[in-house]
This record gives C-alpha cells, sequence and structure tokens, in this order.
C-alpha cells in the first residue's frame, strides 16, 4: 500500500517566511499527489494537485512539484500570512480516490 | 465548495449506543469513501463504496458498516460504540472508474462518545 511521511511539526514562522513542509511518499503505480489543509475545527480543503511526474500544483502562492525520481512532494511558500496557519496534509491517491495520510504538518505563523 | 455535504455537523452519544453519519455526493459521484480522524492525527480510512458495493476496507472491525444508494447519498453506521470511537469522520467522493484520483470531503461530522 501507499504511505507518506511527512515532516514532524508544529512549525512556527514569523509572517512574511519562506515556508517548506516536506513530503516524501512510497505507492505502488504512478499515484496522483495532493496536498490539503485544515483549518481549526473544519474538515478538509483541497489545497494542490499534481497527476505526472514533473507536473507543479499551485494554489494560494502555494507551489509543489511532482518528483518522481525522488518520490518527494514538497510544499512551498514564498510570504506566509497568519491566516495560512493550519494543518496541512500530503496525500498520495491511487486509482478509486483511495488516498493515503500521513499525521500533517501543523503550521503556525505568528505576526 | 466540494458539493459533499455530511449530516449531523455535531453528534453525542453514549458508549454501547449505536450511531448513523450520513453523506450527500455530487451528482455522478458513484465512489464515496470514509475516513476517521482521531484528534491530533491523520484522517484513517474506514471503507469505500464503489456501485453500491464495498470496494477495500482498512483496519476497521465490523461494528463499522456502510451503505451507498442510487441517489448519490450514503451512510456509515456504528454500533456499539466505544470512547475511542470519539473522532472526525469525514466523507469524500469521486468520479467515475479507477482513473479518477480526486476525493472531494465534506467538513465531516465530529461524534463525542461520552
Amino acid at each position: 500500500g501507499n504511505s507518506v511521511t511527512q515532516m514532524e511539526g508544529p512549525v512556527t514562522l514569523s509572517e512574511e517566511a519562506f515556508l517548506t513542509i516536506n513530503c516524501t511518499y512510497t505507492a505502488t503505480g504512478y499515484p496522483s499527489l495532493f496536498w490539503y489543509v485544515q483549518y481549526p475545527g473544519e474538515g478538509l480543503q483541497l489545497l494542490l494537485k499534481a497527476t505526472k511526474a514533473d507536473d507543479k500544483g499551485s494554489n494560494k502562492g502555494f507551489e509543489a512539484t511532482y518528483r518522481k525520481e525522488t518520490t518527494s512532494f514538497h510544499l512551498e511558500k514564498g510570504s506566509v500570512q497568519v491566516s495560512d496557519s493550519a494543518v496541512y496534509f500530503c496525500a498520495p491517491s491511487g486509482g478509486y480516490q483511495k488516498v493515503t495520510f500521513g499525521t500533517g504538518t501543523k503550521l503556525q505563523v505568528i505576526p | 465548495e466540494t458539493g459533499v455535504t455530511q449530516s449531523p455537523t455535531h453528534l453525542i452519544k453514549t458508549r454501547g449506543q449505536q450511531v448513523t453519519l450520513r453523506c450527500s455526493s455530487q451528482s455522478g459521484h458513484n465512489t464515496v469513501s470514509w475516513y476517521q480522524q482521531a484528534l491530533g492525527q491523520g484522517p484513517q480510512f474506514i471503507f469505500q463504496y464503489y456501485r453500491e458495493e464495498e470496494n477495500g476496507r482498512g483496519n476497521f472491525p465490523p461494528r463499522f458498516s456502510g451503505l451507498q444508494f442510487p441517489n448519490y447519498s450514503s451512510e456509515l453506521n456504528v454500533n456499539a460504540l466505544e470512547l475511542d470511537d470519539s473522532a472526525l469522520y469525514l466523507c469524500a467522493s469521486g468520479g467515475q472508474g479507477q482513473g479518477n484520483t480526486e476525493a472531494f470531503f465534506g467538513q465531516g461530522t465530529r461524534l463525542t462518545v461520552v
């Protein structure tokens, strides 16, 4: 089965700092890769996705590139805001939307 | 908005009771999956239904069961509730076929067992 490893949190950054959250995965076949975000007390929202090698997903200033050689999908943002404080999940997904989640990385942005 | 709605949003039950959680998927989405997310953890896969048949199950006991209906709605039933069943339960639906990988999540039902 698939599995995912994310950097341990919590990650605490000052506003406007650069963000990187590392994600590596193991999977059978060639999964699509997703980043989901979960704000406090809420469900999961899709942040961005990439469906094949070398694709770059982007949304709201966040970016991640599907690296098949290193089985990675690191999340980056050039300048974080307080409103970005949330838990971020890297999630490979195979056929029939079989999504695998890790424990997530909590991001806290301070003013 | 994902077009996936769950009800109720919050629920409190007593240990030993039974609970039914409901999910309404987007029209045309014939796959629905259910996940359990304990506090501070990532979502764990419970099971998936495809065209009203179970299409995979995670490491959950048989007291977790489900149904999927032709009108794109589904249910998660949990019998003999235990305190550890307290969690956020998420429903996710997706489009037709094995090639579809994107799951659309609802906002979840927060179940508290006391």
